[in-house]
């Protein structure tokens, strides 16, 4: 079973700070990578995607990718406590099989 | 607009009912995917499809089943519903099977 690792959290930063979230993959074949948020009760919802080694950025969110370390880190700028939910980090390798999911990291935003 | 929907949004049945849950998009997407949502574990694949007549065994499995016999529906059954399987299951199609995925608003199953 190919393996998608979050720390669950929750992890408390107050408004207006960087969040930062980390995610480490088993499968080196791996070629896509996403974040996608999640409220609590709600389906989850794509926020980045990242495909090349380096840095992507959107708005307030940063995507970080390092395929020979096998990581993928998001990055929330001025976070709000909007901002509050579950992000969940997915992985697809080349081969086309369906996402995998992590776990689940919780972040709170406190004003 | 497309979308993608499913229903019920909650379920309650007892040990051993068949249940079928059921999921239809408007994307005109070849690829449908089902998925469990648990605490503590996540969102786990249960079954995949990436066209009519294809379907694909996900990580938990055992004890579901689909059928995929149009573009638009892909239907989940439990065969005979378990305690074990009291989640929250979400169905999700895409373009591409290694792309964004578009999530339903997903159904809360309680097996009693």
């Amino acid at each position: 079973q190919k393996e998608v690792e979050q720390n669950s959290g929750p992890l408390s930063v107050p408004e207006g700070a960087i969040a930062s979230l980390n995610c480490t993959y088993s499968d080196r074949g791996s070629q896509s990578f996403f974040w996608y948020r999640q409220y609590s009760g709600k389906s989850p919802e794509l926020i980045m995607s990242i495909y090349s080694n380096g840095d992507k950025e959107d708005g307030r969110f940063t995507a970080q990718l390092n395929k020979a370390s096998q990581y993928v880190s998001l990055l929330i700028r001025d976070s709000q406590p909007s901002d509050s939910a579950t992000y969940l980090c997915a992985v697809s390798a080349n081969s086309g099989y369906a996402l995998n999911f992590g776990k689940g990291t919780s972040l709170l935003v406190t004003p | 607009d497309a979308e993608i929907t499913q229903s019920p949004r909650h379920k309650i049945t007892e040990t051993g009912r068949q249940v079928t849950l059921a999921c239809h998009q408007t994307w005109n997407h070849n690829n449908m995917f089902w998925y469990r949502q648990d605490l503590g574990h996540g969102l786990r694949l249960i079954h995949y499809s990436y066209g009519v007549q294809d379907t694909n065994k996900g990580e938990v499995s055992d004890g579901y089943s689909v059928s995929r016999s149009n573009t638009e529906d892909l239907p989940l059954t439990l065969e005979s519903a378990a305690s074990s399987q009291t989640s929250v299951y979400f169905c999700a199609s895409s373009d591409n099977p290694n792309e964004k995925l578009f999530f339903g608003s997903g159904t809360q199953l309680s097996v009693l």
